[in-house]
């Protein structure tokens, strides 16, 4: 059965604090993650990962994807509180269907 | 607990025909919301709706797109006179009451041909 798992579902910081979560995934038919921030009605793009090693920055995010160990992270350094969100895994599994894992859960606190 | 569940998971439409894209939400969810993936983007937001009423459409295209959601059974977006730049992912997503905890389904994929 094709799933993604987050860890941890949730997370409270301060503000400046660095966090990393995780995403792990089985899938058929691999063909990219996606990291998605959701606030309120709408998840924003953050970052499509294809090939492993390479990292994906923007800002204080980074991302980064091992295809052999099946996992992404998401880095965020000096978080804001602009940052509190549920941060959002999904995997394009290739043709058949996408599978988003049930998210992180970020606050942040001043 | 299913999840959310979407279906077709592929249709394949031709120019000019209609597209119904059908969205169970997860047992005791009564918000939906449906979103457009085109190639290489985002999630874009179409439209919120809440059993028998549309909350938020400013995300749906003024014509040929519609949206239901009602009493009983699936929430339904509709596609008419589809053409080949509606090709995408559409993905429904439910939650308990807004903001709180989204569960996506896995999206139907769109091809007009």
């Amino acid at each position: 059965e094709d799933k993604v798992v987050q860890s941890p579902l949730s997370l409270v910081v301060h503000e400046g604090d660095t966090v990393t979560l995780n995403c792990s995934y089985e899938v058929t038919n691999f063909r990219s993650l996606l990291w998605y921030k959701q606030e309120k009605k709408a998840p924003t793009f953050l970052f499509m990962l294809t090939s492993s090693g390479i990292e994906k920055k923007s800002g204080r995010l980074s991302s980064i994807l091992d295809k052999k160990e099946l996992f992404s992270i998401l880095n965020i350094t000096a978080t804001q509180t602009g940052d509190s969100a549920i941060y959002l895994c999904a995997v394009d599994n290739y043709g058949q269907n996408f599978v988003f894992g049930p998210g992180t859960r970020l606050s942040v606190l001043p | 607990n299913a999840g959310v569940m979407q279906n077709p998971r592929h249709l394949v439409r031709r120019r000019g025909q209609e597209a119904r894209l059908r969205c169970s939400p997860m047992k005791g969810h009564s918000h939906v919301y449906w979103y457009r993936q085109l190639p290489e983007e985002g999630l874009k937001f179409m439209v919120y709706l809440q059993k028998e009423n549309i909350i938020d459409e400013s995300g749906m295209p003024k014509e040929r797109f519609s949206a239901e959601f009602p009493k009983e059974g699936p929430s339904i977006l509709r596609i008419q006179q589809v053409v080949r730049g509606d090709s995408a992912a559409y993905f429904c997503a439910s939650s308990p009451e807004t903001g709180t905890g989204y569960t996506f389904g896995s999206g139907t994929r769109l091809t007009v041909v």
